[in-house]
């Protein structure tokens, strides 16, 4: 069964700083990954995902993630903080199996953006 | 616009009550999900559906109980054997349950207090 770590359930950076969040993931087979935002009282939106082709994936609000297989690793970062940023983040990894399959969330990294 | 509706945003349940929250959805998506979310534990899959007429538990299903009587539909009830039932409860959906690497689209919570 697959699993997710996100190391670090919270981080804080300056405004304007680099933005990393951590992802490690486990699976017996090449996974379909994603990553998602929380705001407060809000449900998840996706922010971008990987599924198959370039390991570089970009996504909404300047974000983005790199599939490193030989790391099993899928580090969201944005170059530059903004104060909107402040937000859960959770990653997500499911098998390629059609049907009957799941996503299962890491426990989530809480972003505070420093003014 | 297609999306997922939970209602109420915000509810509140005297001990021994049972309560019921309402997911509904117009995505024509097959399957759906609930999760409960508690500070710092990131989400627990409370129970799941493939299709209409069946559904599975997840890791937390105790003192929970659901219906899939219609696509758009995936009503949670909460009862009063769950003990400690406040927490932010999220509705979630996908094309394909994970397998394809659609993800799932999230409603935007219902926050249930004990009174």
């Amino acid at each position: 069964a697959q699993s997710v770590t996100q190391l670090g359930s919270h981080v804080s950076v300056s405004e304007g700083a680099l933005v990393l969040l951590r992802c490690n993931y486990s699976s017996s087979v090449p996974p379909y990954l994603f990553w998602y935002v929380q705001y407060p009282n809000q449900g998840l939106q996706l922010l971008l995902k990987y599924t198959t082709g370039a390991t570089l994936v970009k996504g909404i609000n300047g974000f983005e993630a790199e599939f490193k297989k030989s790391e099993t690793s899928f580090h969201l970062t944005k170059p530059s903080a903004h104060m909107s940023d402040a937000a859960e983040y959770f990653c997500a990894v499911s098998d390629r199996n059609f049907g009957n399959e799941k996503l299962t969330f890491g426990t989530g990294t809480r972003l505070t953006i420093i003014p | 616009d297609g999306g997922i509706t939970q209602s109420p945003k915000y509810l509140f349940r005297k001990e021994g009550q049972n309560v019921t929250l309402s997911c509904e959805q117009n995505l024509n998506h097959d399957a759906m999900y609930w999760y409960r979310q508690d500070p710092g534990q990131g989400l627990r899959l409370i129970y799941y559906s493939q299709i209409v007429n069946d559904f599975q538990k997840g890791d937390i299903a105790e003192g929970y109980s659901v219906s899939r009587e219609k696509k758009e539909s995936f009503p949670l009830t909460v009862t009063s054997a769950q003990k400690n039932p406040t927490a932010f409860y999220l509705c979630a959906s996908s094309v394909d349950g994970g397998g394809l690497g659609y993800g799932y689209t999230f409603g935007s919570g219902t926050r249930l207090t004990v009174v």
